[in-house]
């Protein structure tokens, strides 16, 4: 069964920095692109960045350029987001999602962030 | 900033035909496939059509989904109850680099 499992959210104050986590399992991990997606509270989705197989190529939303960067570990299954420079408007649950050609085909939970003072 | 546009909602009875319109560019729906999430409350997104109008296995057939130029569209016929929740189109974004979805579209089971 394909599993994803997002960690490190938690409160952090504008300014400052996160990583968080996604566990991958069920599935050859490193055969799959991946993505960060997020859900301001009450607010739709919006995708913040992808990650190929190999991890060479990175992409990002405009809104988190510069500030966030994602990385993966294949042989530890894992998948990450350093969010730095952090603002409350970055405050949202985040997934972490595999991309199958262009489809997000499995989800995680999600962790919430809260960026407040 | 959504660059894909959905109605903020929409409803039917059980049984009645609803669809979701998600109006998009050239640059995305125009010239690649679509997706549509449903989002259950309190839960996160599942995939409901894949490649503009495919059914991942297990999704019934009461959905459907379809392209014309920049827009697309995601029909459910057959309303249920269980059918009430949040609706997302989405596409790559050949301009943006990246992938957009739609605003949502709430559907509601009176």
């Amino acid at each position: 069964e394909v599993q994803l499992v997002e960690s490190g959210g938690g409160l952090v104050q504008p300014g400052g920095s996160l990583r968080l986590s996604c566990a991958g399992s069920g599935f050859t991990f490193g055969s799959y692109e991946m993505n960060w997606v997020r859900q301001a509270p009450g607010k739709g989705l919006e995708w913040v960045s992808y990650i190929s197989s190999s991890g060479s190529v990175m992409y990002y939303a405009d809104s988190v350029k510069g500030r966030f960067a994602i990385s993966r570990d294949n042989a530890k299954n894992s998948l990450y987001l350093q969010m730095s420079s952090l603002r409350a408007e970055d405050t949202a649950v985040y997934y972490c999602s595999r991309d199958f050609f262009t489809r997000f085909d499995y989800w995680g939970r999600g962790t919430l962030v809260t960026v407040s003072s | 900033q959504s660059v894909l546009t959905q109605p903020p909602s929409a409803s039917g009875t059980p049984g009645q035909r609803v669809t979701i319109s998600c109006s998009g560019s050239s640059s995305n729906i125009g010239s690649n496939t679509v997706n549509w999430y449903q989002q259950l409350p309190g839960t996160a997104p599942k995939l409901l059509i894949y490649a503009t109008d495919q059914r991942p296995s297990g999704v019934p057939d009461r959905f459907s989904g379809s392209k014309s130029g920049p827009s697309a569209s995601l029909a459910i016929s057959g309303l249920q109850s269980e059918d009430e929740a949040d609706y997302y189109c989405a596409a790559w974004d050949d301009s943006l680099n990246g992938y957009v979805f739609g605003t949502g579209t709430k559907v509601t089971v009176l």
